[in-house]
């Protein structure tokens, strides 16, 4: 149950564009579509943002999206907005029937 | 409204126990997964524990296989955790959080309780 691989920090200036990564196994990511992503302002309970690699839940602005290719799935935000500055983290289910979070990227906006 | 509401999380010595609960109201909880996720201080999320909506089957993380048990009480809207034999480093914001219809996603998470394992 290795954690998914996320980079630690990513940046951006309000109203461009990131992308964030999540790199798993053919365990997890790669043969599952169920990779959720999860925004965390410091001092928050999660929030899910996407879900199923690509539905946004109600209430999450299209802004947010997935995707994924192989074993690596992507939350790409655009149009950078302060208030987006948070700590992200991704997940997937797994082969073992279990689930696993990557280690969280800070994201901060300029 | 959908409400999780975790309690019993405190300081303990290693090697004792700690029962966790989880009150869940506003959508019907016998029907929903429900999981436990936790977050040492400063560090990311980490998945504990799974039950289905019956109870019928519960699975866990490597890391606490064997010393962790999730329950729950479907009359009582009830989500349980108890856990036993505590190290150091199960010290952690202990998460309920509610499946999102078999997607292994939570779309609805309390708002942790705190447990502090040390001496």
């Amino acid at each position: 149950q290795s954690a998914l691989t996320q980079p630690p920090s990513v940046s951006g200036s309000p109203g461009q564009s990131v992308t964030i990564s999540c790199t798993g196994t053919s365990s997890d990511v790669g043969n599952y579509n169920r990779v959720s992503w999860y925004q965390q302002p410091p001092g928050t309970a999660p929030k899910l943002m996407i879900y199923e690699v690509t539905n946004r839940p109600s209430g999450v602005p299209d802004r947010f999206s997935g995707s994924k290719s192989g074993n690596t799935a992507f939350l790409t935000i655009s149009g950078l907005q302060a208030e987006d500055e948070a700590d992200y983290y991704c997940s997937s289910y797994t082969s073992s029937s279990t689930w696993v979070f990557g280690g969280g990227t800070k994201l901060t906006v300029l | 409204q959908v409400q999780l509401v975790e309690s019993g999380g405190g300081v303990v010595q290693p090697g004792g126990s700690l029962r966790l609960s989880c009150a869940a109201s506003g959508f019907t909880f016998s029907t929903y997964a429900m999981h436990w996720v936790r977050q040492a201080p400063g560090k990311g999320l980490e998945w504990v524990a799974c039950i289905q909506s019956d109870g019928s089957i519960k699975k866990y993380a490597d890391s606490v296989k064997g010393r962790f048990t999730i329950s729950r009480d479907n009359p009582k809207n009830t989500l349980n955790l108890q856990m036993n034999s505590l190290r150091p480093d199960d010290t952690a914001l202990y998460y309920c959080a509610k499946d999102l219809r078999g997607s292994w996603a939570s779309d609805y998470w309390g708002q942790g309780t705190l447990v502090t394992v040390s001496s």
